[in-house]
């Protein structure tokens, strides 16, 4: 059980440049989400999905497109890479029922120069 | 946005101390009230997740109380230990009309506690 995996772990980006952030888990968690991490604001939600083919805006999503075609895979995609999108990115996944505890990935760290 | 609040911003305490913190969050439409540990160069990690009104959880020395009604919970750690520093987040899910989750979970900003030894 390998659990939420992201790849890669670490990245960087010039201004302009797209790339996808790629988010797995084995646990055929239906909710999974994306956060950006950084100083002094906690994990804001960038998007999440409810399930396969169901996806939604959390409170940062300008920059950031998402899919899920399949209940392991939840990739994010960053359209044309800003300076202000460095940042720390967690991946997590839960039961979409019951109390949602959140299992994180190991995060990747994108900078964008 | 949902405002979830949590005090200290960080907390310098000797090996030994006991110490709590607070997370505030909107007192109407909850669905549960989480708690992750978080150390430096790791993931977030589940404490606790709690959903009624009154729960007391505990595990080991760290125990953590809610309060849905005024929207607060406090976490406590007995006699802190150097390996307790860590980043302490605390999460809300919102209720929709139906009782279930809006699928949105809410981070507060988080307490950063040091352990002296």
């Amino acid at each position: 059980n390998a659990g939420v995996t992201q790849t890669p772990k670490f990245q960087v980006l010039k201004t302009g440049q797209s790339m996808t952030l790629q988010c797995a888990q084995d646990m055929n968690h239906e909710y999974m989400s994306w956060y950006r991490q950084d100083p002094g604001m906690g994990l804001r939600l960038i998007h999440y999905s409810v399930g396969a083919g169901i996806t939604d805006q959390g409170e940062v999503p300008n920059g950031y497109n998402v899919s899920r075609s399949t209940t392991e895979d939840f990739p994010l995609r960053l359209l044309s890479a800003a300076p202000s999108q460095t940042s720390v990115y967690f991946c997590a996944s839960s039961y979409y029922s019951g109390t949602y505890e959140q299992y994180f990935g190991p995060g990747t760290r994108l900078t964008v120069t | 946005i949902l405002n979830v609040e949590q005090s200290p911003q960080s907390l310098h305490v000797q090996e030994g101390d006991s110490t709590n913190f607070t997370c505030s969050f909107p007192s109407s439409n909850f669905y549960a009230l989480h708690w992750y540990r978080w150390e430096t160069a790791k993931s977030p990690e589940a404490l606790f997740v709690m959903t009624l009104n009154g729960d007391e959880k505990k595990k080991g020395r760290i125990s953590a109380t809610l309060n849905t009604k005024e929207g607060y919970s406090y976490l406590y750690i007995k006699g802190s230990q150097p390996e307790d520093s860590a980043t302490y987040l605390c999460a809300f899910f919102l209720s929709n009309a139906g009782g279930t989750s809006y699928g949105k979970l809410t981070f507060g900003q988080g307490t950063i506690l040091t352990v002296h030894p």
